[in-house]
């Protein structure tokens, strides 16, 4: 079946620009996560759902980071007013239920660079 | 809070030779351990996962990886490398309690050479 899908797969922007990344995860998968991983580090968590219900939001570096999945299945992560700190590839994954050990499926990521 | 540290951020190796990839975590609870892989130009893909019973965990790919409390250590190993291996390789542990966030180490590239 199909996997976690992100969209786009690249995108350049300008500092002070807006962005919006798309994530579709595995169809009938209850949990979502947000991951940002910068050059050379390991990813970071940034957001969770359950369904439609962002439960943890500790992880977003500032309020110009958004998330929302208001069906509880796309998700999409909007970032406002783009810095130059910005730029990192943005990890999608989805798990059937969160919890228990259950493994995280990752999309191929959004590799954004702001200029 | 968790961390992990992945002291060794490149791992050159010989095609055929065995390879170790060390991995050490720090948590005041208990924790699930995973091991992912990142092939050039792919997402993360689980290898194995450490979730509770036998400390030795195999993938289906030859590695293997053995959860050790004392040492608080999940080491990676391949008694014998392909090229097909090289990949950048990342540990990660999660809280046993709750949705189970993922905190990563830096990861380590695993380069084989014929």
């Amino acid at each position: 079946g199909a996997g976690v899908s992100q969209s786009p797969r690249y995108k350049v922007t300008k500092r002070g620009q807006d962005v919006a990344l798309r994530c579709d995860p595995i169809s009938g998968h209850v949990s979502l996560f947000w991951y940002q991983q910068a050059l050379g580090q390991g990813p970071e968590f940034l957001t969770y759902f359950q369904n439609e219900a962002q439960l943890d939001k500790s992880g977003l570096p500032s309020d110009r980071f958004f998330a929302e999945r208001p069906e509880g299945s796309v998700s999409t992560l909007k970032i406002q007013r783009t810095q130059q700190e910005d730029s990192a590839v943005y990890l999608c994954a989805s798990s059937l239920v969160g919890g228990w050990g259950d493994t995280q499926y990752f999309g191929p990521g959004t590799r954004l660079t702001v200029l | 809070a968790q961390s992990v540290t992945q002291l060794d951020s490149q791992v050159p190796v010989f095609e055929e030779a065995p390879v170790e990839l060390r991995c050490n975590y720090s948590s005041s609870v208990s924790v699930y351990l995973f091991w992912y892989v990142q092939y050039p130009n792919q997402g993360l893909q689980l290898l194995l996962k450490y979730l509770s019973g036998s400390t030795l965990v195999e993938s289906i790919n030859g590695f293997e990886a053995e959860f050790n409390k004392s040492q608080t250590s999940f080491h990676l190993r391949k008694p014998s490398v392909h090229i097909s291996d090289t990949a950048e390789y990342f540990c990660a542990v999660s809280d046993r309690l709750g949705f189970q966030k993922l905190v990563f180490g830096t990861g380590t590239r695993l380069l084989v050479s014929p």
